[in-house]
């Protein structure tokens, strides 16, 4: 069965540093990959999505890459402010639906 | 106003009770969606509807029933309601055309007594 696997433990880090997660998925071949926001006790909010025949995507300070050989997915911010304190979700899709990552936490720190 | 909307925001009953959630959306899209989040667990698809007469079961759909009344309304049901069952629930929206992403829900905190 398909599997997605984002970075197990929460990332803290320094203010003004990059933040990389990391978004692994076996026995699927999705069209493309998303990544949201989850801030605590509200709805995801869609941040980018990168299709599969794309390597990169930027957006302002966020940057995703998708390695269909190794079935990975790297989310990066830059320079990273306290507001982006948050659990992030990576997300596959087909025509169908999405399947959605457990969601790595992170906590910037000033 | 919120594009996405659910009600009831928070909900606490017993141990085999029928609830129903509801959700509505002012988007006009056609795809509607029903998740369940547990702690650790991430969102996992509950029924997917891609319009009034087409809705479809995704990975848990066992204990839950759906009715898409409208193209903007579409409920989710407990028809008894079991503890394990407590979780958070949320409603999502998309659109093929725009790459699908999902709009979601405040969301609905479920507590099984």
């Amino acid at each position: 069965s398909q599997k997605i696997e984002q970075n197990s433990e929460a990332l803290n880090i320094q203010e003004g540093k990059t933040a990389t997660l990391t978004c692994n998925y076996t026995n699927y071949s999705p069209a493309y990959l998303q990544w949201y926001r989850q801030d605590p006790g509200r709805g995801p909010v869609f941040l980018l999505l990168i299709r599969e025949n794309e390597k990169e995507k930027r957006k302002e300070r966020l940057k995703v890459t998708f390695d269909t050989t190794l079935k990975q997915s790297l989310f990066h911010i830059t320079a990273s402010q306290p507001a982006d304190s948050a659990t992030y979700l990576c997300a596959l899709g087909d025509d169908y639906k999405l399947s959605f990552g457990a969601g790595t936490t992170v906590t910037v720190r000033a | 106003d919120a594009d996405v909307t659910q009600t009831p925001r928070n909900r606490i009953t017993k141990t085999g009770k029928r609830i129903m959630l509801e959700c509505s959306q002012t988007k006009g899209h056609d795809r509607m969606y029903w998740y369940r989040q547990d702690p650790g667990l991430g969102l996992r698809l509950i029924y997917y509807s891609f319009d009034v007469k087409d809705i479809n079961k995704g990975e848990i759909s066992d204990g839950y029933s759906v009715s898409r009344q409208a193209q903007a309304k579409f409920s989710l049901s407990l028809e008894s309601a079991i503890p394990n069952q407590t979780a958070l629930y949320f409603c999502a929206t998309s659109d093929l055309l725009a790459g699908d992403t999902q709009y979601f829900g405040p969301g609905t905190r479920l507590t099984v007594l």
